[in-house]
């Protein structure tokens, strides 16, 4: 069965620290691979996203992520971070099958402090 | 425009009530789903419908039933509500069964059993 993890469960940095969030997934086969970020009492929101070629994505606001697939990581760095990227990060996996659903990690809170 | 509106945005009510949450995609999206977030903020699948066929059906009481009576509605009918279904639920619509693209999600409904 797939499954994520996110091993940091809630990180705490000053502006304009470097971030790297963590997340491992356990599937063998293609998967496709997600981080989303849920801003205080908001909706999720797709960060950035990788199916296949380049192992370094870049997304929104700044967020890069890079696929190691021999270490089944997808860690989400910034180089530096904002007050305004206080938010959850959720990485996700969907691997292969007929069923298409998101498995999420539980999240990893992100404080930053002004 | 909203993508994905689901109403109400919040709900309070006493246990045993029977309760509704509507979703609506104006995206063109065929695929649907509803997540359940927990206090600590663990997000899992419960649904997903694929042009109004059920194609996900997690473990989950069936006091909860989904209904979708066209691609671009999928509501979710709880029955003889209990204090543990106090959670935010999260419709999400994607592009096709393999969501490639990821998904887009509504902006959650806190539900609040008393």
């Amino acid at each position: 069965a797939q499954s994520v993890s996110q091993h940091n469960h809630h990180v705490i940095l000053s502006e304009a620290a470097s971030l790297e969030l963590g997340c491992n997934y356990s599937y063998g086969g293609t998967v496709n691979l997600f981080w989303y970020v849920q801003y205080p009492g908001q909706h999720l929101q797709l960060l950035l996203k990788y199916f296949s070629g380049d192992p370094l994505v870049k997304g929104i606001k700044g967020f890069e992520a890079e696929f190691i697939k021999s270490k089944f990581s997808f860690n989400l760095r910034k180089p530096s971070v904002q007050w305004s990227d206080t938010a959850e990060y959720f990485c996700a996996v969907r691997g292969g099958g007929s069923q298409g659903n998101l498995i999420f990690g539980k999240g990893t809170k992100l404080s930053v402090k002004p | 425009d909203t993508a994905v509106s689901q109403t109400p945005k919040y709900l309070v009510t006493q246990m045993g009530n029977d309760k509704s949450i509507k979703c609506e995609q104006n995206l063109g999206h065929d695929t649907m789903y509803w997540y359940k977030q927990d206090s600590k903020k663990f997000l899992k699948i419960m649904f997903s419908y694929n042009n109004k066929e059920l194609i996900i059906n997690e473990t989950v009481p069936n006091r909860f039933s989904p209904k979708s009576p066209d691609k671009a509605h999928l509501n979710l009918h709880i029955n003889s509500l209990e204090l543990g279904d106090s959670a935010v639920y999260f419709c999400a619509s994607s592009q096709s069964k393999v969501p490639s693209y990821g998904y887009t999600f509504g902006s959650g409904t806190r539900l609040t059993v008393v």
